[in-house]
């Protein structure tokens, strides 16, 4: 199985703050790496899909990058409603695996 | 509109079998593959398995000899079965719609179910 390794776990930020969050496989996985936001008691909403590509619906400020092995999700102005939890996701193969999650909270 | 809404008992014995429904409205089974997560408590997400546009399976690897997913067209529902549980298989069930995305060349899960808690326990 591809393990997917999120950094960090969790992360404190204000609003209007930039942030980036890290997720690394196992192995090389080309651009088939997915980013889900998910609110205390729902489910995952996809933000990002392969790899750089934004959901419909999705606002702007979020932004993904990377190829092969490392890729980043960056908020370029966090506002209140993004904080939450986000996972990334591998779709090279199946299991079809997530990263453990980085919680991001109010600071 | 797509909605998916899972349904089933929200306590099962351990050894029994866990089984659940997901009830799809707003799109056709044959345009998607349709999946099964799961997220035991405080945790992160687990792929389960999922059932594709032409009707075959395929499953987590840890979950394999346990799991099976089918469907029922006629009533756009999508069902889960897992057999022997225990405590482990304590989670929040979500059925999800998995979409091919033309031009990435890839797929993600782009519309999710409300998920259902199911409790393993004696």
């Amino acid at each position: 199985d591809i393990q997917m390794t999120q950094s960090p776990s969790s992360l404190s930020a204000s609003v209007g703050d930039r942030v980036t969050i890290t997720c690394r496989a196992s192995q090389s996985i080309s651009t088939y790496l997915n980013w889900y936001q998910q609110k205390p008691g729902k489910a995952p909403n996809l933000l990002i899909y392969a790899a750089s590509s934004l959901q419909s619906g999705v606002p702007s400020r979020f932004s993904g990058s990377g190829s092969g092995t490392d890729f980043t999700l960056t908020i370029s102005s966090l506002q209140p409603e993004d904080f939450a939890i986000y996972y990334c996701q591998h779709s090279a193969r199946t299991p079809y695996t997530f990263g453990q999650g980085t919680e991001l909270e109010l600071k | 509109q797509v909605q998916l809404q899972e349904s089933g008992p929200g306590l099962v014995k351990p050894s029994e079998t866990l089984s659940l429904t997901c009830t799809v409205s707003g799109a056709s089974f044959s345009d998607y593959f349709w999946s099964w997560i799961r997220q035991p408590p405080g945790k992160g997400l687990e792929w389960v398995g999922y059932l594709s546009s032409i009707g075959s399976t395929t499953y987590n690897p840890s979950l394999m000899s346990r799991v099976s997913i089918s469907t029922d067209t006629s009533r756009s529902q999508l069902s889960l079965r897992l057999n022997s549980v225990t405590a482990a298989d304590t989670a929040v069930y979500y059925c999800a719609r998995g979409a091919w995305l033309v031009g990435a060349g890839t797929s993600a899960f782009d519309v999710w179910g409300q998920g259902t808690m199911v409790t393993v326990s004696s």
